[in-house]
């Protein structure tokens, strides 16, 4: 079956912009996670989505948002984007996103984003 | 302090040898525990998930988790440079499902 697909792969933007990323979880998977990854930080939660409604957040300001729609797919939005913001941001999508070795997140191949 | 603290390496070892890949945790509550394999331009993806303390085996691939010491290791056997990529520890906490913390990463790279 397809995996999780993110679109765009690539994208630059410059300060102060805002930018959406898309995220399309393995087909039957309702539960949609996001995550930044950088050289200095490695890879951080941003949030959790499960049936369109936020379920889990890490420690992000408010300028970092997301939604998921009634089909699983995901957005994330980020406003005001500031140059700490250039990272590669992956989605993970599971069936459930519960604790157990079943229900495994699969991730994508993530969105590289370049702020300028 | 990081919740979960990983060498990031990088560490290079001839083709047929045994690696072992360590990370250490602080938080008590953590209770399930992976290595996730990430190949450059790539996604990382699980490899061994683990529940608790002990042993799990996999082909090549040895994971282990000592509760007592917060101490999580990754073994693999007869390395091939196949596996050259980088290994991510990770943990979460019994009620979060979701929120995955993960450690910096290390950069393996297996010569032929």
């Amino acid at each position: 079956k397809a995996g999780v697909t993110q679109t765009p792969r690539y994208l630059i933007k410059t300060r102060g912009q805002q930018v959406t990323l898309s995220c399309s979880p393995i087909s039957g998977h309702r539960s949609v996670s996001w995550y930044q990854q950088t050289p200095g930080q490695g890879l951080q939660f941003l949030f959790e989505y499960f049936s369109e409604t936020q379920r889990n957040k890490g420690n992000f300001p408010g300028r970092f948002s997301g939604r998921q729609f009634s089909n699983s797919r995901s957005e994330m939005n980020v406003s005001t984007l500031e140059l700490g913001d250039s990272a590669l941001y992956l989605c993970a999508s599971s069936l459930r996103g519960l604790p157990s070795s079943t229900d495994t997140q699969y991730f994508g191949p993530g969105t590289r984003l370049t702020v300028l | 302090q990081k919740e979960v603290e990983q060498d990031p390496g990088p560490l290079s070892v001839p083709e047929g040898a045994i690696v072992s890949l360590n990370c250490t945790y602080s938080n008590s509550a953590f209770q399930y525990f992976m290595w996730y394999r990430q190949y450059s331009r790539k996604g990382p993806e699980l490899l061994m998930y683990t529940y608790s303390s002990g042993n799990k085996e996999d082909g090549r691939f040895t994971a282990q988790v000592d509760k007592s010491s917060k101490y999580i290791s990754l073994f693999i056997r007869d390395s091939q440079p196949s596996d050259s990529a980088t290994y991510l520890c990770a943990s979460r906490h019994y009620s979060s499902a979701s929120k995955i913390i993960f450690g910096s990463g290390t950069r393996l790279s297996i010569r032929p």
